[in-house]
């Protein structure tokens, strides 16, 4: 049982360029979300999913685009890559949006744009 | 909106030492959770308190939710370098978590 796995571990990207981390979790959840994760700023919700074909923005949604066309995969796209996007990106999942589940998180993305 | 804010951000301690963490809500929760992150990894679970007053243990570390449920801690007894790491409340409520912003623990041998 894999859990959630994020692709690729680590990426360098330059400015303006875009790319697709990948994330897929094979525990049949419901819900899946991206988090990125930036010093003494804890973790902020970028975009989440409460099941396929159906997402939602979170708390910093603006650069980024996501897509749920199946209850296993929930790619997170970046458009235009921005320094400002330098982070730590995880996915994580859960049985479904209700507030009492575990959250379930990807090893994590390390992201640099340059 | 809602907000989960947790104190303090830093804490270094001596291997033996004890160690608390602090998460405060801006408003009443359904419940919380609290997740250890090790240096290099991911958030992974540890457990979840649901109930006004609720105080559960794991072996050196006691969790606490306030009677009003507003607030946790994280104790952390005896501290150990296996403890490093930052540990993270969620705060849930509608429907959403709410994450702290993570307290780091240092811990000298």
């Amino acid at each position: 049982n894999a859990g959630v796995t994020q692709t690729p571990k680590f990426q360098v990207l330059k400015t303006g360029q875009s790319m697709t981390l990948q994330c897929a979790q094979d525990m049949n959840h419901e819900y899946m979300s991206w988090y990125r994760q930036d010093p003494g700023m804890g973790l902020r919700l970028i975009h989440y999913s409460v099941g396929a074909g159906i997402t939602d923005q979170g708390e910093v949604p603006n650069g980024y685009n996501v897509s749920r066309s199946t209850t296993e995969d929930f790619p997170l796209r970046l458009l235009s890559a921005a320094p400002s996007q330098t982070s730590v990106y995880f996915c994580a999942s859960s049985r479904n949006r209700g507030e009492r589940n575990t959250i379930y998180f990807g090893e994590g993305s390390w992201l640099t744009v340059v | 909106g809602q907000q989960v804010m947790q104190i303090p951000q830093y804490q270094h301690v001596q291997e033996g030492e004890d160690f608390t963490t602090y998460c405060n809500s801006s408003t009443t929760l359904s419940n919380i959770q609290w997740y250890k992150q090790r240096p290099g990894g991911h958030p992974v679970f540890l457990i979840q308190l649901v109930k006004s007053g609720e105080v559960k243990k794991q072996k050196r570390l006691t969790f606490q939710f306030g009677e009003a449920k507003k607030n946790s801690s994280l104790h952390i007894t005896a501290t150990q370098t296996t403890d490093v790491g930052t540990y993270f409340c969620a705060g849930g409520a509608g429907n959403q978590f709410y994450f702290g912003t993570g307290t780091s623990l240092t811990v000298i041998p």
